[in-house]
């Protein structure tokens, strides 16, 4: 069936290191793909997406590339921050009206200064 | 970007009693909404599906008398535990997506923390 597969965490980071969370997907049809953020006790935040092949993403820093031929959406930033720890989740939806999100199972990034 | 409010954000009840939660969207009719449950350190788990004006879909080995959800109007859908046990204490969140861009972005709650005791 479809789904997200993303690299286990807790990922631990000093400031101002690269960081790179892997994300790959399985579905049928060409889906649109998404990062979403989680904040301690807080709801998701989009963080990016891209909605068909060779798209990339970006935001605060953040970006990924949505590639097919490896179905993969791997979420790069070059220099993290503190601020940046929290839980990233990968996530797909088909491209069918009314399907819901479906979700990687989330990568804890910590990072100290 | 468009706002989902879900209320309350914390919540503690007593085993045995009933609790709601909504989530309204706030500024976009959303015809579809989603509840998703999430448990400590691990992923979003889809309990169910709701569009406006019709019966919930629940997800595999969701109890629907347990966990009621009505989606009465375009910007509110609410989740009512019933007869609440230790054991349904999670947060919660909720989605909600309108027809435009029903494959670009969907909107969350923030969340509600249900603790039973």
């Amino acid at each position: 069936g479809d789904s997200v597969t993303q690299m286990e965490g807790p990922v631990t980071l000093s400031e101002e290191a690269f960081l790179t969370i892997n994300c790959t997907y399985t579905a049928t049809g060409y889906p649109s793909l998404f990062w979403y953020v989680q904040y301690p006790g807080e709801g998701l935040q989009l963080l990016l997406k891209a909605t068909k092949a060779d798209d990339k993403g970006s935001n605060k820093g953040f970006e990924a590339t949505y590639r097919k031929e490896t179905t993969s959406f791997h979420l790069e930033k070059g220099s993290v921050q503190v601020s940046d720890s929290a839980v990233y989740f990968c996530a797909l939806i088909l491209n069918q009206a009314g399907t819901a999100l479906i979700f990687g199972k989330g990568t804890t990034l910590s990072v100290s200064s | 970007g468009a706002v989902v409010s879900q209320h309350p954000s914390r919540v503690i009840c007593k085993s045995g009693t009933s609790v709601k939660i909504e989530c309204r969207s706030l500024d976009f009719q959303a015809t579809t909404m989603f509840w998703y449950r999430q448990f400590p350190k691990q992923s979003l788990m889809l309990m169910a599906t709701s569009n406006e004006g019709s019966k919930a879909t629940y997800e595999q080995g969701v109890e629907k008398d347990k966990f009621l959800i009505n989606h009465a109007s375009l910007t509110l859908s609410t989740l009512t535990v019933t007869s609440a046990h230790p054991e349904d204490s999670s947060f919660y969140i909720c989605s909600a997506i309108g027809a435009e861009n029903w494959n670009t972005e969907a909107f969350f709650g923030q969340g509600t923390r249900l603790t039973v005791v």
